[in-house]
């Protein structure tokens, strides 16, 4: 059964520590992604992978970093420096590859990280 | 200015009704459109995919392209209450480009 996998569903942290958000597909997708939603702002593109060992900023990357060490996994993690991190993070991934055409993103379940 | 604009709604529609969706945006060069819905509290998952301008249908979904206007519109006919959730516009250009989304439309069908 393939797809996008992310946990924990929900998260609580305390102000000041440090949290890893996990993202897993099994899809053989190449490039993997990381959004931020909040209400009435749509989808924010933190960071995003096109291939293993390589990442890129994206829009709102303060606060935040990344690996990508293996293929299917892409872990997020939050860090005390990221000034407001309550919010729904969505794990996508997509075909990909370097220079490939635009293709559709297929996106996890989400995490929502709510900070005490 | 955002480069996409969609209305956030609510929009509520009687069971049966045919949906009107829509986006506006200002980047010529975006050439790839999409349309994802989302239910509450889940991700999104795509609903179409359209290259350049032109309609596609799929089911009771059309999605509808006019880049002259900068203009993109998702019909929904015979809409359920299955169908409420927000509705996301999503595009890009030609490459490796990151997506560019709109903020949503929720949708409210009732029975």
């Amino acid at each position: 059964d393939g797809g996008i996998t992310q946990s924990p569903k929900y998260l609580f942290r305390k102000e000041g520590q440090n949290v890893t958000l996990s993202c897993e597909q099994n899809l053989n997708h190449d490039a993997m992604y990381w959004y931020r939603q909040d209400p009435g702002q749509g989808l924010r593109l933190i960071y995003y992978s096109q291939i293993v060992n390589d990442f890129q900023k994206g829009d709102i990357a303060e606060g935040y970093s990344v690996s990508r060490e293996k293929k299917e996994s892409f872990p997020l993690t939050v860090t005390s420096a990221q000034k407001n991190p309550t919010a729904f993070y969505l794990c996508a991934s997509s075909i990909g590859g370097r220079g490939t055409s635009t293709d559709t993103q297929y996106f996890g379940p989400g995490t929502r990280l709510t900070v005490l | 200015q955002k480069e996409v604009e969609q209305d956030p709604g609510p929009l509520s529609v009687p069971e049966g009704a045919i949906v009107s969706l829509n986006c506006t945006y200002s980047n010529s060069a975006f050439q790839y459109f999409m349309w994802y819905r989302q239910y509450s509290r889940k991700g999104p998952e795509l609903l179409m995919y359209t290259y350049s301008s032109g309609n596609k249908e799929d089911g009771r979904f059309t999605a509808q392209v006019d880049k002259s206007s900068k203009y993109i519109s998702l019909f929904i006919r015979d809409s359920q209450p299955s169908d409420s959730a927000t509705y996301l516009c999503a595009m890009s250009g030609v490459g490796f480009q990151k997506l560019v989304f709109g903020t949503g439309t929720r949708l409210l069908v009732s029975p």
